[in-house]
């Protein structure tokens, strides 16, 4: 069965560095999306991708934020200069469509020290 | 705004009881879409059910059904002879539909249920 892929399971880095997250959607999906949760919390959106540019992003994707699809495969998000308060598990989704269901990979956990 | 509310932080049951996960939300559309997803212990996110606001219909599948009742906004979620393997948090999520698109997933708090043998 198709499955939305993720790398590195778990990065740990010191504050200030900056941090790529790897995804590989599933591969006939249009729509990409990354979410974040921060231990024992709910599970919060960040941004939305589609066509090549994000279509929608929350308060959290401030400026330290970026995503990109660098090749037709990989999905990544990139945060600049990482603070304590990232620490959290990141969450990449695909679909197939704009309104169906996201299948979710089984997250990236960033520890930020 | 779209709000979701999970109000049972925690439940546990004993092995073969069920139990019935309770989701209340808030929007202003008249077309959006729910759905539940499993987080196991192992921390992924396992999508299980999407329903649209138009599809009142109650859905089974195997142990787990779904009520869906748009007079309540509520949305809950019921596993009958509860297992171990369900233990789990589970989040109810919803997004409304915009144009040809949908509003990222709101999530609620999850509820954690532990199923005791």
């Amino acid at each position: 069965e198709p499955e939305v892929t993720q790398t590195p399971s778990h990065q740990v880095t010191q504050m200030g560095q900056e941090v790529i997250l790897r995804c590989v959607p599933i591969s006939n999906h249009l729509y990409f999306y990354w979410y974040r949760q921060i231990l024992g919390q709910k599970v919060e959106f960040l941004v939305s991708f589609y066509n090549n540019e994000i279509s929608e992003k929350s308060e959290i994707f401030d400026d330290q934020f970026s995503v990109e699809r660098p090749d037709g495969s990989n999905f990544t998000l990139k945060i600049r200069s990482t603070k304590l308060e990232d620490s959290a598990m990141y969450f990449c989704a695909s679909s197939g469509t704009a309104t169906g269901e996201l299948f979710f990979g089984e997250g990236s956990r960033l520890t930020v020290l | 705004a779209q709000k979701v509310t999970q109000a049972q932080t925690e439940i546990s049951v004993v092995e073969k009881e069920d139990v019935t996960l309770d989701c209340v939300y808030e929007t202003r559309d008249t077309t959006y879409y729910l759905f539940w997803y499993k987080q196991p212990p192992s921390g992924e996110l396992v999508f299980l059910i999407r329903r649209n606001s138009f599809d009142e219909q109650n859905e089974i599948s195997g142990r787990y059904s779904w009520n869906f009742q748009k007079s309540t906004s509520s949305f809950n979620f019921t596993i009958t002879a509860s297992q171990v393997v369900d233990s789990a948090v589970y989040f109810c999520a919803l997004s409304e539909a915009v144009g040809s698109g949908n509003t990222p997933l709101v999530f609620g708090k999850g509820t954690r249920l532990s199923v005791i043998a």
